[in-house]
């Protein structure tokens, strides 16, 4: 892989729904993997960074895993509410570059009350 | 509150002209990025600068040049010879570039359209 994918590309689920997407990035060269949150008319805001194998990490009902291996992430949203409604980015920080952060093109959930 | 401050919200464009987008922060970070979202693309990278006085092109700086005279500011002039100008512009930072694991901060954008 020589770019950062998402999928789907959108979802829509019911409210209480939990749901899950991917970012795949090139597993060569890893350093750092970046999810963002954006909101309509708000600016993106940092969700984890996560650099280690196995890394978990949780910020209230979302969560997230890296396999850096085989350079995936999973994103998990538990019980989703409506407010959740975003287009979550996933950004790869290679080692072998300046601080350029790579961008998947996002993955846009609506959660239907 | 610190944060980053991108002026115009909304900006327009003649055929042939320069325009600057203006982008702030009050964090204290090194480095600072631009960015292109178009529709159904991810964000792509305009140009970004590690310190002041240095910058360096990111994948489509064709037809942009940017500036950072300071720390607080890099303000970003989309010339006449880029073509498509027509996009949204987001403005962020980060404390060391990237390799302190810190994320970066946004901007609310500039969303720029040709008369």
């Amino acid at each position: 892989i020589l770019n950062v994918e998402q999928s789907p590309q959108s979802l829509h689920v019911q409210e209480g729904d939990s749901t899950n997407f991917t970012c795949s990035f090139p597993s060569s060269n890893f350093y750092a993997l970046h999810w963002y949150r954006w909101e309509t008319a708000k600016s993106p805001e940092a969700l984890f960074v996560m650099t280690l194998n196995g890394d978990e990490k949780k910020k209230g009902r979302i969560s997230a895993t890296l396999n850096t291996k085989e350079g995936y992430s999973y994103l998990y949203i538990k019980g989703s509410q409506p407010e959740d409604s975003a287009t979550y980015l996933c950004a790869s920080l290679g080692s072998s570059n300046t601080g350029k952060l790579i961008f998947g093109q996002g993955t846009t959930l609506q959660v239907k009350p | 509150d610190g944060g980053i401050t991108q002026s115009p919200k909304y900006l327009f464009r003649k055929e042939g002209q320069n325009v600057t987008l203006s982008c702030e922060q009050n964090l204290n970070h090194d480095a600072m990025y631009w960015y292109r979202q178009d529709p159904g693309q991810g964000l792509r990278l305009i140009y970004y600068s590690q310190i002041v006085n240095d910058f360096q092109k990111g994948d489509i700086a064709e037809g942009y040049s940017v500036s950072r005279e300071k720390k607080e500011s890099f303000p970003l002039t989309v010339t006449s010879a880029q073509k498509n100008p027509t996009a949204f512009y987001l403005c962020a930072s980060s404390m060391r570039g990237g390799w302190d694991n810190q994320p970066q901060h946004f901007g609310d954008g500039t969303r720029l359209s040709i008369l």
